[in-house]
């Protein structure tokens, strides 16, 4: 069974830029949900997403969008990007909820100058 | 406001010898807890999870133990090995099916010593 998917694994923006990040969960999971990871701040939930709908989100700006597609895939988006954005952002894929397993795919570090 | 908190940045332990991470919550909603290991370059991989309902999940050399009138958990490794090296996040998610997400302590860096 294959893993969850994130593309790019790394990307270098600049300032004021935007950048989508995509994740492919593992096949038959329906919940993806994003994090991001920063050394001062450690992992931190953005939002989940569960048959194409937003269930929650967490407190980041509205710059930091999302979707999720019919086919469970999921994309995240940030627009006019700061260099506080720079991190690691985490994509993790579950059956039915995080409160599953929720298994975590490779990231994509993403470096804004 | 953190409200997972693992206060121990790093852990030496030798190989061999038991391996204890601990990790405290303040939200008494939270009534899931899960451990997951992180190497470099890698995303978190799941290690082991525990219900509010008990107080103590093993699975093989991972034993984690929960404390609800301390809000404190756990993680016991043993034998400690030179692969278990590696940073470790304590993540708590509350009612209504973790919908709010996994509320992860900043980790607790782990080094094995021959």
């Amino acid at each position: 069974k294959a893993g969850v998917t994130q593309t790019p694994r790394y990307l270098i923006k600049t300032r004021g830029q935007q950048v989508t990040l995509s994740c492919s969960p593992i096949s038959g999971h329906r919940s993806v949900s994003w994090y991001q990871q920063t050394p001062g701040q450690g992992l931190q939930f953005l939002f989940e997403y569960f048959s194409e709908t937003q269930r929650n989100k967490g407190n980041f700006p509205g710059r930091f969008s999302g979707r999720q597609f019919s086919n469970s895939r999921s994309e995240m988006n940030v627009s006019t990007l700061e260099l506080g954005d720079s991190a690691l952002y985490l994509c993790a894929s579950s059956t039915l909820t995080v409160n599953t397993e929720a298994f975590f795919g490779q990231g994509t570090r993403l470096t804004v100058v | 406001d953190q409200q997972v908190k693992q206060n121990s940045p790093s852990l030496s332990v030798q190989e061999g010898r038991i391996s204890i991470l601990n990790c405290d919550y303040t939200n008494s909603m939270f009534d899931y807890f899960l451990w997951y290991k992180k190497y470099p370059a890698e995303g978190p991989t799941f290690l082991i999870s525990i219900s509010s309902i008990k107080d103590k999940n093993e699975d093989g050399r991972f034993t984690v133990f929960l404390n609800k009138s301390a809000k404190h958990l756990s993680l016991h490794i043993v034998p400690s090995q030179p692969g278990d090296s590696a940073v470790y996040f304590c993540a708590a998610s509350g009612p209504g099916g973790g919908a709010d997400g996994l509320t992860f302590g900043k980790g607790t860096h782990l080094i094995i010593q021959p």
